[in-house]
């Protein structure tokens, strides 16, 4: 099984400031990789796929980079939507597909 | 409207079970996931089922005691949970696997808005 492991645990930044995700693969999960953002009391909602492709309707302030075993997702510029908690996926090697244990971005 | 509806979450004691379902709408209705959240915790795949239900996959914490299933003609999937157990306590999903080529295959792009399952005595 593959181990997603997220840094850190919870970010504070102020809005309008860019923020910074990172996730690492225990494994090599190539570019199969996503990120999904979750509000409280509402499901995921896919942002990035492929490592570095936006979702449809996704801004273009969330970017995602990496390859392998280390990811980063980027937000440029913080808005007050922005903060939520974010998880990655690996969808490489399943089953079983495999979560991040989540990020929590707040307002600083 | 594309949308994903779980439906038969509740209460039940530990040992008891329950049916889960999903009713998707607006979109093709292809291999499907059940993806639980455990309350305040993140996220953890549960079950795979394949558009034609040839290939099923289940996580080790349940395999054995939960079924998944699907009707086509009913564009529903469903979610047998037997033997519960105290640490089944969660919010329940479905998710769809994306079919897309030439969007985000693979990624789970549809997201039903859970339902609640607590196992307490």
């Amino acid at each position: 099984e593959i181990v997603m492991t997220q840094s850190p645990a919870t970010l504070s930044v102020s809005p309008g400031e860019r923020a910074t995700l990172s996730c690492r693969a225990s494994q090599s999960v190539s570019s199969n990789l996503a990120w999904y953002q979750q509000k409280p009391g509402q499901a995921p909602r896919l942002l990035i796929y492929g490592a570095s492709t936006r979702a449809t309707g996704i801004p273009a302030r969330f970017s995602g980079s990496g390859s392998g075993t280390e990811f980063t997702l980027t937000i440029s510029s913080l808005q007050s939507e922005d903060f939520a908690v974010y998880y990655c996926q690996q969808y490489n090697n399943w089953p079983p597909y495999t979560f991040g244990q989540g990020t929590k971005l707040e307002i600083q | 409207e594309v949308q994903l509806v779980e439906s038969g979450g509740g209460l039940v004691q530990p040992g008891g079970s329950l049916r889960l379902s999903c009713a998707a709408s607006g979109f093709t209705f292809s291999s499907m996931n059940w993806v639980r959240q455990a309350p305040g915790k993140g996220l953890e795949w549960v079950s795979y089922i394949s558009s034609t239900s040839s290939t099923i996959y289940y996580a080790d914490s349940v395999k054995g005691r939960f079924t998944i299933s699907r009707d086509n003609a009913k564009n529903s999937l469903y979610l047998q949970m037997n033997s519960l157990r105290d640490e089944d306590t969660a919010v329940y999903y479905c998710a769809r696997r994306s079919p897309d080529s030439s969007g985000p295959l693979d990624a789970f792009d549809i997201w039903g808005q859970g339902t609640m399952v607590t196992v307490s005595s």
